[in-house]
């Protein structure tokens, strides 16, 4: 069974970057395609970028290109998404959430709450 | 690829028959898959490759369709069963696309 640990909130001021971990226990993180999602408060939920297993490469959605980068340490098994150039709006739930391949993610972190205010 | 899900919410008492449909800007074969969202809590996946069912979720949950048009169905509305769904489409994986939810309130 996997577990997802993320990390805890963070408050962040506009221009500043945060980094969201996601620890992986159950499988190591080479086993696993890790994606990133965000929910801005009572909206829904937005795709951010995962890692692609056919050529080990991670893509990001194109709003987020330039500013996102995710990152992982097989060495502690641990997942990471930062974000960079932080505005109002990224104020958000971020999820780290994985699956077998083409068939959904089915298992997520329990989410970490990133608030951009000055 | 957009997906466009209808309605945004609906109304229905414990019991009732629920329809939620999503319907993909082009066609994505059966590569569709379903959540449902509680307040405060991740996504839990109901439903992939459209029509199949995740181990552990209740049979009252259907889904069906392929191509651009696709339905979940909850066959007998339970009181836990309101939520927030939303479609996924996995057709462009690992570029992935969620639909904007549909938020199943109590009548």
């Amino acid at each position: 069974q996997v577990q997802l640990v993320q990390s805890g909130a963070e408050v962040k001021k506009p221009g500043a970057s945060v980094k969201v971990s996601c620890k992986v226990s159950g499988y190591t993180l080479t086993e696993l395609s890790m994606h990133w999602v965000r929910q801005a408060p009572g909206k829904g939920l937005e795709w951010m970028g995962g890692f692609d297993p056919e050529d080990g490469e991670t893509i990001y959605a194109q709003k987020f290109q330039g500013r996102v980068t995710m990152t992982e340490d097989t060495s502690t098994d641990t997942a990471y998404m930062e974000l960079s150039s932080l505005r109002s709006e990224d104020t958000a739930v971020y999820y780290c959430a994985t699956g077998v391949g083409a068939t959904g993610l089915d298992y997520w972190g329990q989410g970490t709450l990133v608030t951009v205010s000055s | 690829i957009q997906l466009t899900q209808s309605p945004s919410s609906l109304s229905a008492s414990v019991g009732d028959r629920v329809t939620i449909t999503c319907r993909a800007s082009q066609g994505i074969s059966s590569y569709l898959a379903w959540y449902q969202q509680k307040p405060g809590k991740a996504p839990k996946l109901l439903i992939y490759a459209a029509s199949t069912l995740q181990s552990g979720v209740p049979s009252r949950f259907s889904g069906s369709g392929s191509g651009t048009d696709f339905t979940l169905t909850i066959s007998s509305l339970q009181p836990e069963d309101f939520a927030t769904y939303y479609c996924q489409q996995l057709n462009s994986y690992p570029r992935l696309t969620f639909g904007g939810g549909t938020k199943v309130e109590i009548k």
